[in-house]
């Protein structure tokens, strides 16, 4: 049981260029979430999707979008990175929305911007 | 929203106990509990209801006061193996997201 499954693990990118953070996970959960974690700042959530064909905007929504392309499957896109996104980019399933479920993490994608 | 915790950074000796505290500016419906290793993702602990629970797993409880909007994590009699750093998630009630803390970097030295 693999869980949330995140690719890449880590990427390098220049200024401007973009790309797209993969997520899926194998538990059959509704929701959905991206976080992105930052030296003493905790985590903080960028995007999420409560139920497939959902999508909402987190704390820091900015210079990110979304697609959650079906129930197993939830991308972050980087349309025109900067180095202030140099971050670790976690995905998060649970089975329902509401808070009375646990949050299960990826491994985390590690992203510099130079 | 974010919840403030405290103490940002503890070091223990095997076998000391530890409290870590979450506290909230917002009236609460639940208070989650993580620990992260280093380099890892973050794992689930507990999760604590509105009701003024308190939950154990092992040597490691919690409890939730929702009156004062706070929760409290007892980590007892602790092993090399709690060490990592706590985070603790907060919700509203009817919220789908929750708010992290900054953490609590938790050491136990032999």
């Amino acid at each position: 049981n693999a869980g949330v499954t995140q690719t890449p693990k880590f990427q390098v990118l220049k200024t401007g260029q973009s790309m797209t953070l993969q997520c899926a996970q194998d538990m059959n959960h509704n929701s959905m979430y991206w976080y992105r974690q930052d030296p003493g700042m905790g985590l903080r959530l960028i995007y999420y999707s409560a139920s497939e064909g959902t999508t909402d905007k987190g704390e820091v929504p900015n210079g990110y979008n979304v697609s959650r392309l079906n129930k197993r499957e939830f991308s972050l896109r980087l349309e025109s990175a900067a180095p202030s996104q140099t971050s670790v980019y976690f995905c998060a399933s649970r089975e329902m929305q509401g808070s009375h479920s646990p949050l299960h993490f990826g491994n985390g994608t590690r992203l510099t911007v130079t | 929203q974010q919840p403030v915790q405290s103490p940002q950074a503890v070091i223990l000796r095997e076998g000391e106990d530890a409290v870590i505290n979450c506290s909230s500016s917002k009236a609460l419906y639940s208070v989650h509990w993580y620990r992260q290793k280093h380099g890892e993702a973050p794992v689930f602990l507990m999760i604590l209801l509105k009701g003024g629970e308190q939950k154990g797993h092992d040597k490691i409880s919690a409890s939730f006061n929702e009156k004062k909007q706070q929760s409290s994590l007892y980590l007892t009699a602790s092993q090399l193996s709690y060490s990592g750093t706590y985070f603790c998630g907060t919700a509203q009630t009817g919220a789908n997201n929750l708010f992290f803390g900054t953490g609590t970097r938790l050491t136990v030295i032999p």
